[in-house]
């Protein structure tokens, strides 16, 4: 069974910090993986996910993450954050040929970003 | 405006009291799902369907029952909810699967209380 581990459950950062958080994922087939956000009171939206092809993916405001496909990782990054990243972050693995339709999300991280 | 909706957007119900709560896309997306979230435990994917008529489980579909009778349409019917099924629920769509790579659209969510 696929699963989704994400490693930091709330991160404190100040404004203009580095982030990196972590996501590792079992799942031995063709992986496709995407990082949601959820900003307080809004829908989850999606920041960016792999495919193929280039693994640096770049999403929206600024964020990245690089699908490592030897440490079954895709660890999200924003060189520098800012007090609007505030949210929960998941990252999310879809399903397999025979289960096209089941994802798998982690617990979630999440962000606080001090003024 | 392309959207996913959901309603109630909250509901509280006492156990035993069947209750439906419904979802509505209106982007003809292929696959829609359910979600349940739960403090710590991130998103877990109750049901999820392939087209109309076409359902299948997630990880946790125990007390749970869905059905896709058009394809705008899915929702999810709980016949005699129990507390442990107080939650927070999305029911999300996509065109084509999360496995071929293809983003999910989330509702804004359904907060329901079971006494």
């Amino acid at each position: 069974a696929q699963s989704v581990s994400q490693h930091n459950h709330h991160v404190i950062l100040s404004e203009a910090a580095s982030l990196e958080l972590g996501c590792n994922y079992s799942y031995g087939g063709t992986v496709n993986l995407f990082w949601y956000v959820q900003y307080p009171g809004q829908h989850l939206q999606l920041l960016l996910k792999y495919f193929s092809g280039d693994p640096l993916v770049k999403g929206i405001k600024g964020f990245e993450a690089e699908f490592i496909k030897s440490k079954f990782s895709f660890n999200l990054r924003k060189p520098s954050v800012q007090w609007s990243d505030t949210a929960e972050y998941f990252c999310a693995v879809g399903g397999s040929n025979t289960n096209a339709g089941k994802s798998t999300f982690g617990d979630g991280t999440t962000l606080t970003v001090k003024p | 405006e392309a959207q996913v909706t959901q309603n109630p957007r909250y509901l509280i119900t006492v156990t035993g009291k069947k209750l439906t709560v419904t979802c509505s896309q209106n982007m003809n997306h292929e696959y829609m799902s359910w979600y349940r979230q739960d403090p710590g435990l991130g998103l877990r994917q109750i049901y999820y369907s392939m087209n109309v008529e076409v359902t299948d489980k997630g990880d946790v579909p125990e007390g749970y029952k869905v059905s896709r009778k058009e394809k705008r349409n899915f929702p999810l019917i709980l016949e005699s909810p129990s507390p442990n099924q107080t939650s927070l629920y999305f029911c999300a769509s996509s065109l084509f699967p999360t496995g071929a790579g293809y983003e999910q659209y989330f509702g804004p969510g359904t907060r329901l209380t079971v006494t």
